[in-house]
């Protein structure tokens, strides 16, 4: 079975601050995927980074980067200079790289952005 | 946009009805996967349906089914509804073995009274 942890239900963070979301997760696969998404209020999902299991440099897509640390099982998101726009909630997930291609989320961080 | 929409925006019913939410993959996308988002917390997968057969189905009772069409739209069929049916359903497509490319859609918010 598979386990997502997401501690902080909620951060505030100043506008043009990095924030760190943090995400520690739980699976006896050795082949996994761990995926981060953006949910603002209006409902979808939105993709941001992805970190394969195996990869052995830390994922980054423009102003997110993913601090991967395998020994801990952990995947926190980080968001450099941060927007009013980034406030939203945040998902942390993953996948197994066996089976159906299910996503495992957990509970989310939900960032407010303050001006 | 991702290119995956869903019907209706919202719906309300009432406890023992049925409901069928409806998703609208993206072009080409031939595997659509369903999730259940509770107030305050994560998606949680429902089943996932792959060229027309379901192809892994998360921990929710049978009254929880689906279709997926020769044109890859899917439906979510809930019967005896509960009140704790009442959330936010999300379907997601992609094409098999590039989950990367799983584009949610903006959700159905059921609510069940």
């Amino acid at each position: 079975a598979q386990k997502i942890t997401q501690t902080q239900p909620g951060m505030f963070v100043q506008e043009k601050e990095a924030v760190t979301l943090d995400c520690t997760y739980d699976t006896s696969d050795q082949s996994y995927g761990l995926f981060w998404y953006k949910q603002p209020s209006s409902g979808e999902m939105i993709f941001l980074i992805y970190q394969g299991s195996y990869d052995e440099q830390n994922a980054t897509e423009g102003r997110y980067s993913l601090n991967f640390q395998k020994a801990r099982k952990s995947a926190n998101l980080v968001i450099s200079a941060s927007q009013l726009g980034d406030s939203a909630m945040y998902f942390c997930a993953m996948r197994s790289n066996f089976g159906n291609e299910k996503l495992t989320f957990g509970t989310g961080t939900r960032l407010t952005i303050i001006p | 946009e991702t290119g995956v929409t869903q019907s209706p925006t919202h719906l309300i019913k009432t406890r023992g009805q049925q409901v069928t939410l409806r998703c609208s993959s993206q072009s080409g996308h031939n595997t659509v996967s369903w999730y259940q988002q509770a107030l305050g917390q994560g998606p949680q997968f429902i089943f996932q349906y792959y060229r027309e057969e379901e192809n892994g189905r998360g921990n929710f009772p049978p009254r929880f089914s689906g279709l997926q069409f020769p044109n890859y739209s899917s439906e979510l069929n809930v019967n005896a509804l509960e009140l704790d049916d009442s959330a936010l359903y999300l379907c997601a497509s992609s094409l098999v073995d590039r989950a990367l490319e799983q584009y949610f859609g903006p959700g159905t918010r059921l609510t069940v009274t």
